[in-house]
């Protein structure tokens, strides 16, 4: 149980345009899913955190425009980058948290990752 | 802020040797810790975990994790590592938010 699908796992874009990556919790409800950015050799870095039905907090330095989050039911969470650039290259990876705190693995499960590439 | 450390980057080990990667953590609050594993083209799962209770934690796989809270340290130990033990090893803690360590390749060889 506990399985988080994230779409698609891999992406080339052109500069300018926009990617959509969706995060989907198959067979739980996540009240929460966050929103990770790992760079080459780096750690996973929190982006922002969406609550279903509310605004995403970001992260400071994370710009809200440019990473659009919508967190529009209990299973599916999407991040936009919009106006992608060469710099927006990286793996993006979702998680969610069960609606119930006590869940298999204490609430966090983790997708599979997107990486975005921008040319 | 709380922050992870995570002191080795790489590690390579022959098949049957003992592993202890470590972790260190800093925040002024109560802390949940985790190791997590991420194989080769697969996505992040959980090993262990620590919310409270006895501080030797077990988890999958044959690894422990012991919390020593004077030390601020949570490291992952192995007594006999195996190939299929080629992975990338997360530390993670959640103080207000779950942060993580940049990770540790390991690498073990036949």
């Amino acid at each position: 149980g506990a399985v988080v699908s994230q779409h698609p796992s891999w992406v080339i874009c052109k500069s300018g345009t926009s990617v959509k990556i969706e995060c989907r919790s198959l067979d739980f409800q996540a009240t929460t899913m966050f929103w990770y950015r790992q760079f080459p050799k780096q750690s996973l870095m929190l982006m922002a955190t969406s609550n279903e039905g509310s605004k995403a907090t970001y992260e400071q330095g994370v710009e809200k425009d440019k990473f659009l989050i919508n967190h529009a039911s209990l299973t599916l969470s999407t991040l936009t980058v919009t106006s992608a650039h060469p710099e927006d290259s990286s793996f993006y990876i979702c998680s969610a948290r069960a609606k119930q705190l006590w869940d298999t693995n204490y609430g966090y499960t983790f997708g599979s990752g997107t990486r975005l590439t921008v040319v | 802020a709380q922050s992870v450390s995570q002191h080795n980057h790489h590690v390579i080990l022959s098949e049957a040797a003992s592993l202890e990667l470590g972790c260190n953590y800093s925040y002024g609050g109560t802390v949940n810790l985790f190791w997590y594993v991420q194989y080769p083209g697969q996505h992040l799962q959980l090993l262990l975990k620590y919310f409270s209770g006895d501080p030797l934690v077990k988890g999958i796989k044959g690894f422990e994790a012991e919390f020593i809270k004077s030390k601020f340290s949570f490291n992952l130990r192995k007594p006999s590592v195996q190939w299929s033990d080629t992975a990338e090893y997360f530390c993670a803690v959640k103080g207000n938010k779950l942060t993580f360590g940049t990770g540790t390749q390991l690498k073990v060889e036949l």
